[in-house]
């Protein structure tokens, strides 16, 4: 199957500082990229969908000034979460759906705000 | 966003036993998706399915896109402890305003030696 590549896998930031997280399609291009985030024993939440050359679509609830997407390339999507704070802890996991539809995930990023 | 009703919300198993889990919806699905996630890790896709009816294994693993297109489910045959995971399920609907992926609430499954 297609490959997307996360990075970084863990990452512990102090409060108040921007995080950055990359999500490439290693073998594919990508459209159109997905950002989750995942608590604890919980199903993925969609937070924004990513398009290329063009504004991250975010779902409700979700602060786009917060959660910053850039999808610069049709391979690359990053998510930069800005100024975080303890609650923004979470495993964030991010999509890329190739031609068949068939959508494949990056390994997820641990983020601890402490 | 939509989540589809999938159950059990999880199992606890012998090893070798067969295991069965499903996702409903209330809505009619164009393709069914069924993903495993290990602790720490994102979701692996195991099966696609893209039309009604359509019946698809992967080594041990079964996935069936029901008739009806608003259920799928996922059958693991002799489970063994490498099986342990959460399973979601994934069905992508097609709309006028484009594609929407929805997730199951997901299977914690657990094998026990």
């Amino acid at each position: 199957g297609a490959v997307v590549s996360q990075h970084p896998s863990w990452v512990i930031c102090k409060s108040g500082t921007s995080v950055k997280i990359e999500c490439r399609s290693l073998d594919f291009q990508a459209t159109t990229m997905f950002w989750y985030r995942q608590f604890p024993k919980q199903s993925l939440m969609l937070m924004a969908t990513s398009n290329e050359g063009s504004k991250a679509t975010y779902e409700q609830g979700v602060e786009k000034d917060k959660f910053l997407i850039n999808h610069a390339s049709l391979t690359l999507s990053t998510l930069t979460v800005t100024s975080a704070h303890p609650e923004d802890s979470s495993f964030y996991i991010c999509s890329a759906r190739e031609v068949a539809v068939r959508a494949f995930f990056g390994q997820g990023t641990r983020l601890t705000v402490v | 966003g939509q989540q589809l009703n999938q159950s059990p919300q999880s199992m606890f198993i012998q090893e070798g036993e067969d295991v069965s889990m499903n996702c409903t919806s209330s809505s009619i699905f164009n393709t069914w998706l069924w993903y495993k996630q290990d602790p720490g890790e994102g979701p692996v896709l195991l099966i696609a399915l893209y039309k009604a009816g359509e019946l698809t294994s992967n080594g041990r693993l079964t996935a069936q896109f029901g008739i009806t297109r608003k259920d799928s489910f996922l059958n693991i045959s002799a489970s063994i402890p490498s099986d342990v995971g959460i399973y979601f399920c994934a069905g992508l609907l097609l709309s006028n305003t484009g594609n929407q992926f929805y997730f199951g609430t997901g299977t914690s499954l657990t094998v026990i030696p």
